[in-house]
């Protein structure tokens, strides 16, 4: 089954500065990587995804990079800002499309001082 | 306004007790799901469900049980099976059994005591 690998479990920087959260997957066949946001005390919600057909996707100050042959995909956030303090998941699927399910990552806790 | 809804926020049980966990949908999802989350953790998955009246177990399916006799509604029992059941659970739903974004409930804190 799909086994997903996040790091680091924390990330701490200075408001401005950029964060990078990685993560790796172990199924070939997997070609749909989102990333979700939990705020503190609140639901994860999907911040941006990729598919295989793309190596790289924007979205303003977030942007997502994936890597099928070395089976990694990347997040990272520009021009920090305290808002972005939370906890960031990455997701691989399991399973063949039509009947699969996420797998997450373990999670990072980001912290951006002011 | 559409949306999932967990109910209740936080719950809690005596050991050795059933509880259930109410779950329900407005977003004509198909497929819904039951996660666990604990610390360090992240998001396990307990059961899922691609269509009503059907339903697999997921990485951590013992001492829970669920049921889906609605497309809206996806409850799920913690039993007294479950030996480790002060977690934080949340569910969520996606339109269909293709991989697309998971929307997720706001959780219900439970404490057995």
């Amino acid at each position: 089954g799909e086994n997903v690998e996040q790091h680091p479990s924390t990330l701490s920087v200075q408001e401005g500065d950029s964060a990078v959260i990685k993560c790796t997957y172990s199924d070939s066949a997997s070609n749909y990587f989102p990333w979700y946001k939990q705020e503190l005390g609140k639901r994860p919600q999907l911040i941006i995804d990729i598919r295989s057909n793309v190596g790289e996707k924007k979205d303003q100050r977030i942007a997502v990079t994936l890597n099928k042959t070395a089976k990694h995909f990347s997040l990272h956030i520009t021009e920090t800002q305290p808002e972005d303090s939370a906890v960031y998941f990455c997701a691989a699927p399991k399973g063949v499309p039509g009947y699969s399910t996420l797998t997450f990552g373990k999670g990072t806790m980001l912290l951006v001082s002011p | 306004d559409g949306g999932i809804t967990q109910s209740p926020k936080y719950l809690f049980r005596k050991e050795g007790q059933n509880v259930t966990l109410s779950c329900e949908q407005n977003l004509n999802h198909d497929a819904m799901y039951w996660y666990r989350q604990d610390p360090g953790q992240g998001l396990r998955l307990i059961y899922y469900s691609q269509i009503v009246n059907d339903f697999q177990k997921g990485d951590i399916a013992e001492g829970y049980s669920v049921s889906r006799e609605k497309k809206e509604s996806f409850p799920l029992t913690v039993t007294s099976a479950q030996k480790n059941p002060t977690a934080f659970y949340l569910c969520a739903s996606s339109i269909d059994r293709t991989w697309g974004e998971a929307f997720f409930g706001q959780g219900t804190r439970l404490t057995v005591v």
